[in-house]
């Protein structure tokens, strides 16, 4: 099976820096994905890792270690539309094929 | 511009009905899903088609039913509605079973009284 662990709240001030950790257990790992899911609405493509190490995107990066089963995303220079929940998604080849296997999300509230 | 749109956004029925949730995407992609986002905000996979075939069928109860007339529609049935099933079903589509990014529509908030 798989398990996919994230903490469910964390808390962070304008122009600061957010670690969000991921850990997961898979049997056919296939990538790693981060999502952006603000309230109420669908979650937005943030960040994809395959392959171990650092992915930039701007504000955003991600970094993956396979052996270690753990992935973090970073938030650089928090605004507060950074609040929103983060969502830690896997690929597992043994189960769910393409589809995504989900954590349970981190609710992220970025203060003033 | 829509890319994945679902229809309709808001579903509030009664139990024991029969109602139906449409998704279309634009984007010429091959692959569609359903996932369904309970009240605990955890998502989870449904369905997958691939070019109008199924892919994955995970633990879902036999009351929802997929069906894909082409590859840019994947609507989804559901008989006999439970209180259970009260959730916020999102659609997805990507570009093929390879392929990584994955396009969520922006949901159906499904009320079962």
């Amino acid at each position: 099976g798989q398990n996919i662990d994230q903490p469910t709240e964390m808390t962070a001030t304008e122009g600061a820096i957010v670690q969000i950790n991921c850990t997961y257990q898979t049997s056919g790992f296939n990538g790693l994905f981060w999502y952006q899911q603000h309230a109420g609405e669908a979650p937005t493509f943030l960040s994809y890792n395959v392959l171990d190490g650092l992915e930039e995107k701007g504000r955003f990066s991600s970094f993956l270690s396979r052996s270690k089963g753990y992935s973090y995303l970073l938030l650089k220079e928090l605004q507060m539309k950074d609040s929103a929940s983060y969502l830690c998604a896997v690929r597992d080849r043994a189960q769910a094929g393409t589809a995504l296997i989900f954590g349970k999300g981190t609710t992220l509230s970025v203060s003033s | 511009d829509t890319a994945v749109s679902q229809t309709p956004k808001y579903l509030v029925t009664q139990m024991g009905n029969d109602k139906s949730i449409k998704c279309e995407q634009n984007l010429g992609h091959d692959t569609m899903y359903w996932y369904k986002q309970d009240s605990k905000k955890f998502l989870k996979i449904m369905f997958s088609y691939n070019n109008k075939e199924l892919i994955i069928n995970e633990t879902v109860p036999n009351r929802f039913s997929p069906k894909s007339p082409d590859k840019a529609h994947l609507n989804l049935h559901i008989n006999s509605l439970e209180l259970g099933d009260s959730a916020v079903y999102f659609c997805a589509s990507s570009q093929g079973l390879t392929h990584y990014e994955q396009y969520f529509g922006p949901g159906t908030r499904l009320t079962v009284t």
